[in-house]
């Protein structure tokens, strides 16, 4: 099984940064995708974006496209979100979650098979 | 607005069975990508549900169960007990390979 720590969330300003932060531990980390999710104040989840083991291939959200960084250090078992330029409405609890691969017949697919606690992000001046 | 529609609530009594709906459309699931569920316990992280459609992980009782047919899906739950009280969530793909949620579905155990 795998364990998932967020850290780094807080208050800041419109048009501020923050960096995100998730400890894994359990497994070894560079064998598998990395996501983040985030739920807005009493709103449904929203995935962000994704990152594979090797790092080498990353995906975001047209929604933080252009604004957010994912990355990850498997040296040091830690998945990032690096987030600029940052709204109002990126105010939410940020996930984040191991994935695993689930073999469809159109495709390979990932699915989100453990979650971190998540950390608040709050946005707001 | 969610890519996937769930109805926002359903109820049952103890003991019952209840279904909730995840519909997609053709760019989605009805292009076949498969659909996972997650329940969220109020106040808690997610946890992973049924994957690949109809599995269930190591842990998960048997009351609950997945299906898929179309551009929807589906996840039963029978011998409802108060603790399965929670928001549930469906996800799967888009063609552009996005992962895509459902809005999510209250149940309430009257």
């Amino acid at each position: 099984e795998v364990q998932l720590l967020e850290s780094g969330g807080g208050l800041v300003q419109p048009g501020g940064s923050l960096r995100l932060s998730c400890a894994a531990s359990g497994s070894t980390f560079s064998s598998y995708a990395m996501n983040w999710v985030r739920q807005a104040p009493g709103k449904g989840l929203e995935w962000v974006s994704a990152i594979s083991g090797s790092g080498d291939n990353i995906y975001y959200a047209d929604s933080v496209k252009g604004r957010f960084t994912i990355s990850r250090d498997n040296s040091k078992n830690t998945l990032s979100l690096q987030m600029n330029s940052l709204r109002a409405e990126d105010t939410a609890v940020y996930y984040c979650a191991k994935a695993s691969l689930w073999f469809g017949e159109l495709m390979a697919q990932y699915y989100f098979e453990y979650w971190g606690q998540g950390t608040l992000v709050t946005v707001s001046s | 607005q969610s890519v996937l529609t769930q109805p926002p609530s359903v109820s049952g009594a103890p003991g019952q069975r209840v279904t909730i709906s995840c519909t997609g459309r053709s760019s989605n699931i009805g292009a076949g990508f498969d659909v996972h569920w997650y329940q969220q316990l109020p106040g808690t992280a997610p946890k992973l549900l049924i994957y690949g459609n109809t599995n269930r992980p190591s842990g998960v009782p048997d009351r609950f169960s997945g299906s898929k047919s179309g551009t929807s899906a589906s996840l039963a739950i029978t011998g409802l007990q108060a603790e399965d009280e929670a928001d549930y969530y469906c996800q799967s793909y888009d063609n552009s390979l996005r992962r895509v949620f459902g809005g999510g579905t209250k149940l309430t155990v009257l």
